[in-house]
């Protein structure tokens, strides 16, 4: 069992690029979430996959927030032209659905993101 | 938003004592999980209780679910240096949705 894993693990940009982050969830996992957390709160929702569709997005995912899940595998979460306030740590999760009363999910060691 | 609330919000306690912390919510659930994040690190799975269980139990920890109230418990007993963390509970709810909704986290320091 190799986990969720996140590339990169941290990430120094300049206001106004594009960021891109990877999550390879653990295999045959078939939900993937993306959260955000910043300092001294807790993980905030932003979005999940159930396969390759994107079933929910948070009021969190402004339009310059994007993410793919193509062909139900890795994920991808790109942050077009980064503001200050994007600088957090992005985490990601996956989880098997079995039945109806839930799923335990497993997190990623998340990606850092500085914007400087 | 944060669905859930833990409290208190910060704990510290000496080795061997034991370290209970506790987190309301506030609308009806199919399941509540419990994570450990060390700092800077990702968030590590605890223990996840359903909505139609009372308590669970794994190794040290003890974690508890009252419905009526909307709160549940994590006990951890005999406290160790390495158990200081953050811990978060999340709630599941909604129909087939899960989207799980963290709380404030509490930030537990174990004194050696």
């Amino acid at each position: 069992d190799t986990g969720v894993s996140q590339d990169p693990r941290h990430k120094i940009t300049k206001r106004g690029q594009n960021v891109t982050f990877r999550c390879d969830p653990i295999s045959e996992h078939n939900r993937l979430y993306w959260y955000r957390q910043t300092l001294g709160q807790g993980p905030e929702f932003l979005t999940y996959f159930q396969n390759e569709a994107q079933l929910e997005k948070s009021r969190l995912l402004s339009d310059r927030f994007s993410a793919e899940r193509p062909k139900g595998s890795f994920s991808t979460l790109e942050i077009q032209r980064t503001e200050q306030g994007d600088s957090a740590m992005y985490l990601c999760a996956s989880s098997l659905i079995q039945g109806f009363s839930g799923n335990t999910i497993y997190f990623g060691e998340g990606s850092w993101l500085t914007v400087v | 938003s944060q669905q859930g609330e833990e409290d208190p919000q910060a704990l510290s306690i000496q080795e061997g004592e034991n370290a209970t912390m506790n987190c309301s919510y506030k609308t009806s659930i199919n399941n509540l999980q419990w994570y450990r994040q060390n700092s800077g690190r990702g968030l590590v799975h605890l223990i996840l209780i359903r909505s139609n269980e009372r308590e669970k139990h794994s190794g040290r920890l003890r974690v508890t679910l009252d419905t009526s109230k909307k709160s549940s418990s994590l006990l951890i007993t005999a406290s160790r240096a390495a158990d200081t963390a953050s811990y978060f509970c999340a709630t599941g709810s909604g129909s087939g949705t899960y989207k799980y909704i963290f709380g404030t986290g509490t930030r537990l320091k174990v004194l050696a």
